[in-house]
């Protein structure tokens, strides 16, 4: 399998700008995870969703984040209008859930940088 | 609520020399624990995970880990080090809640 795939791998953008990440998670699983890394905050989770429902979006930052699941093999993530404070890498995990122990693989992730 | 404390930021320790990465977790019910590795500019890679069953975790590279209810612990070893295990290592917990809470990271270092 080829494992969590992001794109794109890098990002630089100017503030005010849309940025829309992309995430395809491993075939076969149900849930998708998306996180942000930063040197203040660390690993945090954004949102998560389970056979294409957002479950939890308690740690999307603010309305000018939003994600999406249109079908079990892809999810958008979308900032706009982007701030420097979003510049972050922002991973994507997928995992099967069912029902019991389940593993979140990650992705490579997206290096963000809004200037 | 679940949490992740790990003890030391930068750990340091000669090729050859053990490896011991602490980790301390809380959870209102049994946990499901996971060390995670991330070299420079890649994604996390599970290393190993405790579900249940056996305390003491194999994982790839020479990693194992014991977890111990009685301390909430999850501590990382590898009887010796070797210049590719340098990176950061993040360990999770996966209480009540789906979602993974991670540890601030520690940032490996071995030296020649």
């Amino acid at each position: 399998d080829a494992g969590v795939i992001q794109s794109p791998r890098h990002e630089v953008t100017e503030m005010g700008q849309e940025v829309t990440l992309r995430c395809k998670p491993i075939s076969g699983h149900n849930s998708l995870f998306w996180y942000r890394q930063t040197m203040m905050r660390g690993l945090e989770l954004l949102i998560y969703f389970n056979n294409n429902v957002p479950i939890d979006d308690s740690g999307m930052p603010e309305d000018r984040f939003s994600a999406k699941m249109p079908n079990a093999s892809f999810s958008t993530l979308k900032i706009q209008p982007s701030e420097p404070r979003d510049s972050a890498v922002y991973f994507c995990a997928s995992s099967f859930n069912g029902g019991g122990e389940e593993t979140q693989y990650f992705g490579p992730g997206t290096r963000l940088l809004v200037l | 609520a679940q949490s992740v404390t790990q003890l030391g930021s930068h750990v340091s320790v000669s090729e050859g020399a053990l490896v011991l990465l602490r980790c301390n977790y809380s959870s209102s019910v049994p946990p499901y624990l996971f060390w995670y590795v991330q070299y420079p500019n890649q994604g996390l890679q599970l290393l190993l995970k405790y579900t249940t069953g056996a305390t003491l975790v194999k994982g790839i590279n020479g990693f194992e880990a014991e977890f111990k209810k009685s301390e909430t612990s999850f501590h990382l070893t590898k009887p010796s080090a070797h210049m590719s295990d340098a990176a950061e290592y993040f360990c999770a917990v996966r209480g009540s809640a789906r979602q993974l809470t991670f540890g601030s990271g520690t940032q490996l270092t071995v030296l020649p």
